[in-house]
């Protein structure tokens, strides 16, 4: 059971475009939600992450739009450039404020393969 | 701090042999977890450890085994390699405190 959806699969942009990459999740009980980018051989490394208590979060050229009502959450990049091209995974988890067993498993996203033209 | 370390970056096995993929961390960090990567499937996890002699399954962890004896080092036990097995391992670690996860750079195993 997939309880976090992203798409799309693969993004192509031109140099200074805005990739939109979007995530669904299923459980409610998910409060900490963080992106991900992988470089091809190299692990995942946090991007930036949000809780449901704020709509939005930018850090820098990424922000992270986030609808709880939807159960929805998204992630821009503004003036993408060809070093952004890498993977990215959005995830969500309970985070730790939920303590017990639950902390800290993350439920990834199928991941999207971004590629940013010169 | 090295951060987050495995070893080994590659490895074949052939159906039915046994391997530990290692695992260490130098951040004092309580967490720690395994995830496997596949094409389209994202991360998904096997196992984790909140600390010390402390365990328990993730979301597949059929076909391998961990232990946690100190706060360090947490090792991946495959007891007889499945041509399914083949996939990138990631580990990770953690404050128990703080949220942010940081991974290792993987270990990719092929199994025959």
């Amino acid at each position: 059971q997939q309880q976090v959806k992203q798409s799309p699969q693969s993004l192509i942009v031109q140099k200074g475009g805005i990739p939109i990459i979007n995530c669904a999740y299923e459980n409610t009980a998910f409060d900490y939600f963080p992106w991900y980018q992988q470089f091809p051989g190299k692990g995942p490394a946090l991007l930036i992450a949000i809780r449901p208590d704020v709509s939005e979060k930018k850090e820098g050229r990424f922000t992270i739009s986030f609808n709880k009502s939807a159960k929805q959450f998204s992630l821009h990049i503004m003036d993408s450039q060809p070093g952004d091209s890498a993977t990215y995974f959005c995830a969500a988890s309970r985070g730790r404020n939920a303590g017990g067993t639950s902390y800290g498993k993350l439920t990834f996203g199928q991941g999207t393969i971004l590629t940013v033209h010169p | 701090n090295a951060g987050v370390t495995q070893t080994p970056k590659f490895q074949v096995l052939k159906t039915g042999q046994s391997m530990t993929l290692q695992c260490a961390q130098d951040m004092n960090h309580e967490y720690m977890s395994w995830y496997r990567q596949d094409p389209g499937m994202g991360l998904r996890l096997i196992h984790y450890s909140v600390g010390a002699g402390i365990t328990d399954q993730g979301e597949v962890p059929n076909g391998y085994n961990v232990s946690r004896s100190t706060t360090e080092d947490f090792p991946l036990r495959l007891l007889s390699a499945a041509p399914s097995q083949t996939s990138v391992y990631f580990c990770a670690s953690s404050f128990l405190a703080v949220d942010t996860q940081y991974f290792g750079p993987g270990t990719r195993l092929t199994v025959l």
